[in-house]
């Protein structure tokens, strides 16, 4: 079965710009979670979706937002962007049933904002 | 709001030997799990190891195991005869078990250790 994958890898953006990064989760998995992570701040929730349906988002600015689609994919877009969201932007997905709840992770999209 | 705190930036190991990697975390509930993630040079986050709560057995994959300490909020991770495919920044993290709002799929994660193998 083929892992979570996440594109683009790498992305060089300047300030005020957007960007759209994707995440196509594990096959069968529903939920989809964004982290973000920085050597200052570690690993930061961002979101989650479940069923196209935003169910939780962490302490992040409305520049942040995301979406899925009927097929499970994720997409996470930062608006206006800022020199300190240089990052490397994880996604993960897991069934979110009885049968598991471990969140299984992609490779990363690494953001660098000039 | 629930932290988990690893105290050990850096760790090194000799191949072959054993090495435990520390965690301890902040809640008030008495139902959750916690997980210890590898996060090898190359970036991809991979599941260690998975420990429910109300279950008092340690878990243990292969030369993996923790020390759970529920009372003291402990969660150790050991690593036997470390190999240099083992070297890795290591996540622990805890995830609640009750449904609902801002439980769903949020992991809070340790700012993490950095464990070296030396040959």
């Amino acid at each position: 079965k083929a892992g979570v994958t996440q594109t683009p890898r790498y992305l060089i953006k300047t300030r005020g710009q957007q960007v759209t990064l994707s995440c196509s989760p594990i096959s069968g998995h529903r939920s989809v979670s964004w982290y973000q992570q920085t050597p200052g701040q570690g690993l930061q929730f961002l979101f989650e979706y479940f069923s196209e349906t935003q169910r939780n988002k962490g302490n992040f600015p409305g520049r942040f937002s995301g979406r899925q689609f009927s097929n499970s994919r994720s997409e996470m877009n930062v608006s206006t962007l800022e020199l300190g969201d240089s990052a490397l932007y994880l996604c993960a997905s897991s069934l979110e049933n009885r049968k598991g709840n471990e969140q299984f992770f992609g490779p990363g999209t690494r953001l660098t904002v000039l | 709001a629930q932290t988990v705190t690893q105290s050990q930036p850096e760790m090194s190991v000799q191949e072959a030997e054993t090495v435990t990697l520390s965690c301890t975390y902040d809640t008030s509930e008495s139902d959750y799990y916690l997980f210890w993630y590898k996060q090898p040079p190359s970036r991809q986050m991979i599941l260690v190891i998975r420990q429910e709560a109300y279950k008092q057995q340690n878990a243990t994959e292969n030369r993996f195991s923790v020390n759970f300490q529920k009372a003291a909020k402990s969660f150790s991770l050991k690593i036997s005869d470390s190999q240099l495919g083992d070297a890795a920044m290591y996540f622990c993290a805890y995830r609640t078990s009750n449904a609902g709002g801002t439980s769903y799929g949020k992991l809070t994660f340790g700012q993490g250790t950095i464990l070296t193998v030396h040959p």
